[in-house]
């Protein structure tokens, strides 16, 4: 059982290039999330998705974007990177809000990003 | 969701029980407390949670006063692989608030 599982781990990308991140889940959780942690910072939520096909913005959702195409996976894209994304990416996941356990989050172990 | 205050950092030492605190005064009756942690550079980490009665598992104990405005984490025999971030967030179950909101924590450091 892998739980959530982030790709890639580590990536350094020039300013203006593209990529996408990948979190999978093997948990049949309906929630998915995604978060950024920067220094001082703490954890901020960037886009979730209650269900396959949905996704909505968190609080820090400008220059990304998300696709929730089959349930188990959730991919965070950045169209043109900017410096300023230079972080570290959680991907979490949960069971359905409307009972307690909503609320434990699944983490992923990170991916590092680095634009220049 | 009740805002909570925790210390910035602790230190306990290997092998003694690690007690880690959270003010949640403003807590309403249907929040209940949960306990993450975030050893360095990894993804945060599930503890426990509980809403009025003391809670034990595998990793932790919790306990919550009888008027719910604190709670207690407790790890029994702390080791040096718990040194880490523990945050202390308090949310009511449901709801459309799907943003679960992490502080600072406070930053125990097990010493040997």
């Amino acid at each position: 059982n892998a739980g959530v599982t982030q790709t890639p781990k580590f990536r350094v990308l020039k300013t203006g290039q593209s990529m996408t991140l990948l979190c999978a889940q093997d948990m049949n959780h309906e929630y998915m999330y995604w978060y950024r942690q920067d220094p001082g910072m703490g954890l901020r939520l960037i886009h979730y998705s209650v269900g396959e096909g949905t996704t909505a913005k968190g609080e820090v959702p400008d220059g990304y974007n998300v696709s929730r195409l089959k349930k188990q996976n959730f991919l965070l894209g950045l169209e043109s990177a900017a410096p300023s994304q230079t972080s570290v990416y959680f991907c979490a996941s949960s069971p359905p809000q409307g009972i307690v356990v909503a609320n434990v989050l699944t983490f992923g172990a990170g991916s590092r990003l680095t634009v220049l | 969701d009740a805002k909570t205050t925790q210390p910035p950092s602790m230190d306990c030492a290997e092998g003694r029980a690690a007690n880690l605190p959270c003010n949640h005064s403003t807590i309403s009756g249907n929040e209940y407390v949960y306990w993450y942690r975030q050893i360095h550079s990894q993804g945060p980490q599930y503890i426990i949670h509980g809403l009025k009665n003391n809670e034990t598992n595998e990793m932790a104990s919790l306990i919550i006063t009888e008027d719910r405005k604190s709670s207690t984490l407790i790890l029994p025999h702390a080791t040096l692989r718990d040194t880490a971030v523990y945050y202390c967030i308090v949310r009511k179950s449901g709801g459309s608030n799907y943003k679960l909101t992490f502080g600072k924590g406070t930053l125990l450091t097990v010493n040997p």
